[in-house]
């Protein structure tokens, strides 16, 4: 069984470009988490997709959006760059909303803004 | 979302038990209680949850309190491999599927 996947490893971008970070769900997964982790701190989370549809949100602004493919693979965008993005970037996968089993993460996405 | 407390730091010795404490005092009747754990480069994984009772997996053993405003996360026999980040995170039905992690407890394991 493949577990969740993540790419790139590592990103560096400048202030105000736009970024897209990607995420394999662990087999038979439906629900896809993505969480922002800065340096020292725990995750924080931004928001979920749920069979392809956006289903809670944390607070990030509207320059985090996301989508979720029907294979359950997820992406991230962050436009408009800023220095405090710079950050690990994680997806999570699980296998069924309702029944809030444990989440997998993928190893992350280290994006630095300069 | 409650928030939990926890110790920002423990050492143990290894093939000792850790006690890990985390206080909850805000804990609603839906939330459930959950652990990760971050080893260092990587993501979080599962360790253990519970909504009540105590609970044991292949990992750890979760203790909780009666009144549920507090749990200890149990590593019977710490080794070298299970330094780490702790976690506890409570987990609302009604806000969904999202995990709400505070600063978790750094663990440090003493050959």
């Amino acid at each position: 069984e493949t577990g969740v996947t993540q790419s790139p490893t590592h990103l560096i971008k400048t202030r105000g470009q736009q970024v897209t970070l990607r995420c394999s769900s662990q087999s038979g997964h439906n629900t896809v988490s993505w969480y922002q982790q800065a340096l020292g701190q725990g995750p924080q989370f931004i928001f979920q997709y749920y069979r392809e549809e956006e289903n809670g949100r944390g607070n990030f602004p509207p320059r985090f959006s996301g989508l979720q493919f029907p294979n359950y693979s997820s992406e991230l965008n962050v436009n408009a760059l800023e220095l405090d993005d710079s950050a690990l970037y994680l997806c999570a996968s699980s296998s069924d909303f309702l029944s809030y089993n444990e989440q997998f993460f993928g190893p992350g996405t280290r994006l630095t803004v300069l | 979302d409650a928030k939990t407390t926890q110790p920002n730091s423990m050492e143990s010795n290894e093939e000792e038990p850790v006690h890990l404490p985390c206080n909850h005092s805000t804990i609603s009747g839906t939330d459930y209680i959950h652990w990760y754990r971050q080893l260092p480069s990587q993501g979080p994984e599962y360790v253990i949850h519970g909504l009540t009772s105590n609970v044991n997996n292949r990992m750890a053993s979760l203790a909780i309190a009666e009144d549920r405003k507090s749990s200890t996360l149990i590593l019977h026999r710490a080794t070298l491999r299970d330094a780490a980040v702790y976690y506890c995170i409570l987990m609302d039905r009604a806000a969904g599927n999202k995990l709400t992690f505070g600063g978790g407890t750094r663990v440090l394991v003493k050959p």
